[in-house]
């Protein structure tokens, strides 16, 4: 079965420190996977996406996440912490070939302290 | 600008009146969704339609109905048969289903 598991459901930082939000995935197949933004009362953004080249990938607004298969994990970093980063963030799950539908995770709220 | 409109972004009704939500997209894709949003609980897929006149429920269709009648065009119906209707409705779309999805605004709907 597919899963995505975000293992903190509140990360708080001080602007200028780095981020780490942390997501295990659970898949049968080769999965696409995805992390999205959200800010109060909007819609998802697109932050960036693994889909089996690159193991390291850069998204937007200096993200980035690495896929590690051997973890099962795909966590979202930043090297400094801006305060227009506060928001939430989700990762998901395209499982591979037809096998069902985007698996979100819980999601991840980031507070940024100046 | 290419994107998604939802509308209207704050929704009140009373219960056990029907309400529809829209969602209109210029971004020529071919699938679209309706997700629910919860504090704390993620998004859940509603419904999803790949190609006009055609969709599929997804895992909480129950007290929901949609329509696909235009490629542009996807309204969720909210009945008085959902339960626990208040909450934060999220319209997608992708060029195929489980790509990359764009998302609207969201309709914060409320039921009292």
């Amino acid at each position: 079965a597919q899963s995505v598991t975000q293992l903190d459901s509140h990360v708080s930082v001080s602007e200028g420190t780095p981020v780490l939000l942390r997501c295990n995935y659970s898949s049968s197949y080769s999965p696409s996977l995805f992390w999205y933004v959200q800010h109060p009362n909007k819609g998802l953004q697109l932050l960036l996406k693994y889909t089996s080249a690159a193991t390291l990938v850069k998204g937007i607004n200096g993200f980035e996440a690495e896929f590690k298969k051997s973890e099962t994990s795909f966590h979202l970093t930043k090297p400094s912490a801006h305060m227009s980063d506060a928001a939430e963030y989700f990762c998901v799950v395209s499982p591979g070939g037809s096998q069902g539908n985007l698996i979100f995770g819980k999601g991840t709220k980031l507070s940024v302290k100046p | 600008d290419g994107g998604i409109t939802q509308s209207p972004k704050y929704l009140f009704r009373k219960e056990g009146q029907n309400v529809t939500l829209s969602c209109e997209q210029n971004l020529n894709h071919d699938a679209m969704y309706w997700y629910r949003q919860d504090p704390g609980q993620g998004l859940r897929l509603i419904y999803y339609s790949q190609i006009v006149n055609d969709f599929q429920k997804g895992d909480i269709a129950e007290g929901y109905s949609v329509s696909r009648e235009k490629k542009e065009s996807f309204p969720l119906t909210v009945t008085s048969a959902q339960k626990n209707p208040t909450a934060f409705y999220l319209c997608a779309s992708s060029i195929a289903k489980n790509s990359p999805l764009h998302f609207g605004n969201g309709t914060r709907l409320t039921v009292t």
